[in-house]
């Protein structure tokens, strides 16, 4: 079994929806929660990260950490055709900060016009 | 900046061939680490180097050495490439270990 499990997708929406993007994982030390934003033939880029438990919320993007589930989301409003990627939810312990990232499979996001 | 940029972005090799990815990054980041990418995987950490001179294993450093002689540059080497290692190489850096990494765009290697 997987440390971080996403499901792969894809997730097709209209334009204007919200988005609820999720993972689950296994290892209770993990205490940095990160969601990355993957363009087709582009490298991830970092959407946000929070440490530990609760919500984190960045314009249209909010995450939300609970450990006590071993269950993160990442909830995009008013969804944009700007928005289709693959989303990456990535974590690591405590003592280790971004150093040892351990990454889900990555979740496939169309946002039709 | 150019940010962190990965050099070749496209490459083919023979099984056995060696070949040597290159990573630079101009942000005078202290922490550098290796990724491979395969379907239905996920990202996988290779090797990673908290400064210059100083390097360690991840989780699948099977197969590829690093060094890390300056802070800017932090190239993988694959001594005998094997199929198995056909894959996306992302190449990422940071500010210190407690700051969110900047990822390049990849080398696409693909090993017959």
């Amino acid at each position: 079994q997987k440390e971080v499990e996403q499901d792969p997708g894809p997730l097709s929406v209209p334009e204007g929806a919200i988005v609820s993007l999720n993972c689950t994982y296994s290892n209770s030390a993990f205490q940095y929660f990160m969601w990355y934003r993957q363009y087709s033939r582009k490298g991830p880029e970092l959407l946000m990260y929070t440490y530990s438990s609760g919500n984190k919320e960045d314009g249209r993007f909010t995450a939300q950490v609970d450990k006590s589930s071993k269950y993160i989301s990442l909830f995009i409003r008013d969804s944009q055709p700007s928005d289709s990627a693959t989303y990456l939810c990535a974590m690591s312990e405590g003592n280790t900060g971004f150093q040892k990232l351990v990454f889900g499979t990555g979740t496939r996001l169309l946002v039709s016009p | 900046n150019a940010g962190v940029t990965q050099t070749p972005k496209f490459q083919v090799l023979k099984t056995g061939q060696s070949m040597t990815l290159q990573c630079a990054q101009d942000m005078n980041h202290e922490y550098m680490s290796w990724y491979r990418q395969d379907p239905g995987m996920g990202l996988r950490l290779i090797h990673y180097s908290v400064g210059a001179g100083i390097t360690d294993q991840g989780e699948v450093p099977n197969g590829y050495n690093v060094s890390r002689s300056t802070t800017e540059d932090f190239p993988l080497r694959l001594l005998s490439a094997a199929p198995s290692q056909t894959s996306v190489y992302f190449c990422a850096s940071s500010f210190d270990v407690n700051s969110p990494l900047h990822f390049g765009n990849g080398t696409r290697l693909t090993v017959t």
